[in-house]
């Protein structure tokens, strides 16, 4: 019954390869995001999805293309893959768009 | 430009002690601030957020203080349980407008209490 969601946990990969991040919530909530923890520790949005519209692109390269079929999923899928995008991707939702957000567990995606 | 700042990697302290966990921002339009926990192996968890319009609010052990004139706050733990061991995330936003639920994080304290 886990409120948030994301597969795989761990994530190791060759570069160039595409790859592909699955986020799901179960708290009926309308607003879905994706977030990267990079090498210093700083977590950093990517994308925020607001009832399946993206309302935040942050500056993210376009290799980055995130898909949400429905309110309670949101995917990442990620093309050409880089050793710079070696780092932790954080999935979280949230009730509304100004509400405190609920996190998954992450996925450690490693780019050898 | 990091706009949120934990110029403290980590801090130790006794069982029963108060923790004292510090944040800095330079972003004057954050006006609603929070604190994430985080176990190893699992996501941020929310902890405790305070609105600028105040400067201090409390949820049992946890105490969180705003300075706005200085661009700080500060998360207190009264009394520091084991179980407080953890990584503390502080993270800011522009409350409405076109914020959207946006975070800026910093880059966290990790926290160990010693029994």
């Amino acid at each position: 019954d886990t409120a948030v969601s994301q597969t795989p946990k761990y994530l190791v990969t060759q570069m160039g390869n595409d790859k592909s991040i699955k986020c799901e919530q179960n708290l009926g909530h309308d607003t879905m995001y994706w977030y990267k923890q990079d090498s210093k520790k700083f977590l950093k949005i990517m994308f925020s999805y607001n009832n399946k519209e993206l309302i935040i692109n942050e500056t993210v390269p376009n290799r980055f293309s995130p898909k949400s079929p429905d309110k309670a999923h949101l995917n990442l899928h990620i093309n050409s893959l880089e050793l710079g995008d070696s780092a932790v991707y954080f999935c979280a939702s949230s009730p509304s768009l100004d509400e405190k957000l609920f996190f998954g567990s992450g996925t450690q995606l490693s780019v050898l | 430009d990091q706009q949120v700042k934990q110029n403290s990697p980590s801090l130790s302290v006794q069982e029963g002690r108060i923790s004292i966990l510090n944040c800095d921002y330079t972003n004057s339009m954050f006006d609603y601030f929070l604190w994430y926990k985080k176990y190893p192996a699992e996501g941020p968890t929310f902890l405790i957020s305070i609105s600028s319009i105040k400067d201090k609010n409390e949820d049992g052990r946890f105490t969180v203080f705003l300075n706005k004139s200085a661009k700080h706050l500060s998360l207190h733990i009264v009394p520091s349980q084991p179980g407080d061991s953890a990584v503390y995330f502080c993270a800011a936003k522009v409350a409405g407008g076109t914020s959207y639920g946006k975070l800026t994080f910093g880059q966290g304290t990790i926290l160990t209490v010693h029994p």
